[in-house]
């Protein structure tokens, strides 16, 4: 049973360029979560995809947009590429029921720098 | 404010000793969760809890929901056992909850743990 897979592993950008980190969720689960953690800091929340919709936001500017697609796997984008956009982007996956989500499973990331 | 505290940050210790980890939080939570990350990035998901206490292994965790407070403990620590421990919670946001799939979790900063062999 695969567990959350995150692509690519590892990526060097150029400020000012475009990038997208995709991830495809464990088998069963129907939401995706996105998360930045700069070095040393622990993971902040950028969005959530649920039935192909951002559901919940947080403190991002519009460069980072996401999509989810049918089959339940999502995308990050992030356009004009800052030196601070470099981190490590975490996938988690869960399954909604009622108004919770359970079962969190996270991917092991993409490292990107922004050079 | 939603807030996450965890303490300490950093913790050395010898092999088999016992460790505690502590995770404070500011209001009122769906559900906590212990995880574990490695050097390299990988997030493991350790213990969800709402509630009580959970056992896996040497590792145990509880809540006190009245106090807002969760402790993770390893018993007889292993190097093996070095990673940074992280909190997380589900908050109880009204907000949120009217909106299916809109939870999101708020981490703690991390305890990074180092077991001296």
């Amino acid at each position: 049973d695969a567990g959350v897979t995150q692509s690519p592993t590892h990526l060097i950008k150029t400020r000012g360029q475009q990038v997208t980190l995709r991830c495809s969720p464990k088998s069963g689960h129907d939401t995706v979560s996105w998360y930045q953690q700069a070095l040393g800091q622990g993971p902040q929340f950028i969005f959530q995809y649920y039935e192909e919709e951002e559901r919940q936001r947080g403190n991002f500017p519009d460069r980072f947009s996401g999509h989810q697609f049918p089959n339940y796997s999502s995308e990050l984008n992030v356009n004009a590429l800052l030196l601070g956009d470099s981190a490590l982007y975490l996938c988690a996956s869960s399954s909604v029921w009622g108004h919770h989500n359970y079962g969190y499973t996270f991917g092991s990331g993409t490292r990107l720098t922004v050079v | 404010k939603n807030e996450v505290e965890q303490s300490p940050q950093n913790l050395t210790a010898q092999e088999g000793e016992f460790i505690t980890i502590n995770c404070s939080y500011s209001v009122g939570i769906s559900a906590l969760h212990w995880l574990q990350q490695h050097p390299g990035g990988g997030i493991v998901s350790l213990f969800m809890l709402s509630s009580g206490k959970k056992k896996h292994g040497r590792l145990i965790a509880t809540i006190n929901i009245q106090e807002k407070h969760s402790s993770l403990h390893i018993t007889a620590s292993h190097p093996r056992d070095s990673a940074v421990y992280i909190c997380a919670v589900d908050f109880d946001d009204r907000e949120t909850l009217l909106i299916q799939g809109a939870q999101k979790l708020v981490f703690g900063q991390g305890t990074r743990l180092t077991i001296n062999p």
